[in-house]
Order: structure tokens, then sequence, then C-alpha cells
């Protein structure tokens, strides 16, 4: 099945400092989403990618999708204490079916 | 709107107990699913259904049942829990069956088995 691999597992970052963390697909993903949990909630949507070499931007965040449409990253400047969670990456693509399966996600930590 | 609504929030069980964790959303959201979350596994998913009276499996599905009788209901039943089944339950729905659009997380259901 397909495979959706995330990397750091968890990073920590002092305050102001820059964070990446990326996502890796096994196969060509038609498309690509972002989900942040926070300590003891549940994933919210962030944002999606679906063209390839896409790039969005939401304030400090900027989001990637690779070329060939299997890599994808989330890349924070200058982290603030209100990034503090856990950021998933999950894709799906015609051989998955419905089944969007998610990356293993990053836990990032921000001390002040 | 509430959005995704899951019940209860925690419950302890022993093992061999059934139980029946509840999901409904009032977004009409054709695409409903089960997720499990375990530490430093992330979000594996258990069945998904893409519309009432359509199920299918995902990564994880054994030992767990699902219908979807309604739009609105998507229930995920354990028949005889074990405890590797303890785990952060969550459960999403989203407008469409494409997969293009947002996944709407409900707050989970804590579940410890003993």
């Amino acid at each position: 099945g397909q495979q959706v691999m995330q990397i750091p597992q968890y990073q920590h970052v002092q305050e102001g400092e820059d964070f990446t963390t990326y996502c890796n697909s096994s196969t060509t993903l038609s498309n690509i989403q972002w989900y942040k949990q926070r300590p003891g909630g549940h994933p919210v949507f962030l944002i999606q990618l679906v063209k390839s070499g896409e790039v969005k931007k939401q304030k400090r965040l900027t989001f990637q999708f690779g070329e060939a449409k299997k890599n994808s990253s989330l890349h924070i400047t200058a982290t603030q204490t209100t990034d503090v969670g856990t950021y998933f990456c999950a894709g799906s693509n015609s051989n998955s079916g419905y089944a969007l399966n998610f990356g293993k996600g990053t836990s990032l930590l921000v001390t002040p | 709107n509430a959005g995704v609504t899951q019940t209860p929030k925690f419950q302890v069980l022993k093992t061999g107990q059934s139980m029946t964790l509840q999901c409904a959303q009032d977004m009409n959201h054709e695409y409903m699913s089960w997720y499990r979350q375990d530490p430093g596994m992330g979000l594996r998913l258990i069945h998904y259904s893409v519309g009432a009276g359509i199920t299918d499996q995902g990564e994880v599905p054994n030992g767990y049942n699902v219908s979807r009788s309604t739009t609105e209901d998507f229930p995920l039943r354990l028949l005889s829990a074990a405890p590797s089944q303890t785990s952060v339950y969550f459960c999403a729905s989203s407008y469409s069956r494409s997969l293009n659009q947002p996944q709407h997380f409900g707050d989970g259901t804590r579940l410890s088995i003993l």
C-alpha cells in the first residue's frame, strides 16, 4: 500500500529559529494535505497542494509540493511558542482508492 | 453547526468487552473515516465510508466493524476489546469522496483496555 514517510519525528527549536518537516511518498500523489495537532487536541487542516511544484504560503508557513508529486515540505520561519504541536502530511493517489494516508507526524517543541 | 461529534470522550473497558464509539456529523458530508492514534505511529486509518451503505477497510481494520446506515452517523464497533486496542480514536469527515477536501476531525475518544 501507499506509504507516506515524514521526517524528522521530533524537533526542538528556540523561539525565532526556523523549522522544516519533510514528507515523502513511495508513489506519485494526487494531492497532499497538511494538518496541525496541538497537544491534547485533534488534527486541524492547514492546506492542500495539488499541482506539481506548487508553493503556498500562510503567513510564516511555506508549503511546497515536489515536481514529481512524491514529496512535500512545510517550513516555518521564525518559530513562535504558538507553533508547538505535531504536523502531519496526508496523501492519496489513484491506487489508494478513497483512503487518505497520514505520515507519522513531526512533533515541534518551541522554547522561549 | 456542531461539526463532528464523538462520544464518549473517555472510556475504560475490560478485555473481552464490546463497545461502540459514536461519530456524528451535521455538515452533510459524504466521506467519513476512523483513525487510531498511538505514540510514534501517527494516524492510522481503520475504516472509511464514501457514502451511506458503503464502507471499506483501511490500514488497520482487524478487530473493528463499521456501518453507515445514514449520512450523519458512522459508528465504530469493538466486538471483543483487546489491550492492543488502547488508543485515541478520531473520526473525520469531508464534503466529498474525492479526498481533495479538508478532513474535519472530532475531538477524539480516549480508550483504555485493561
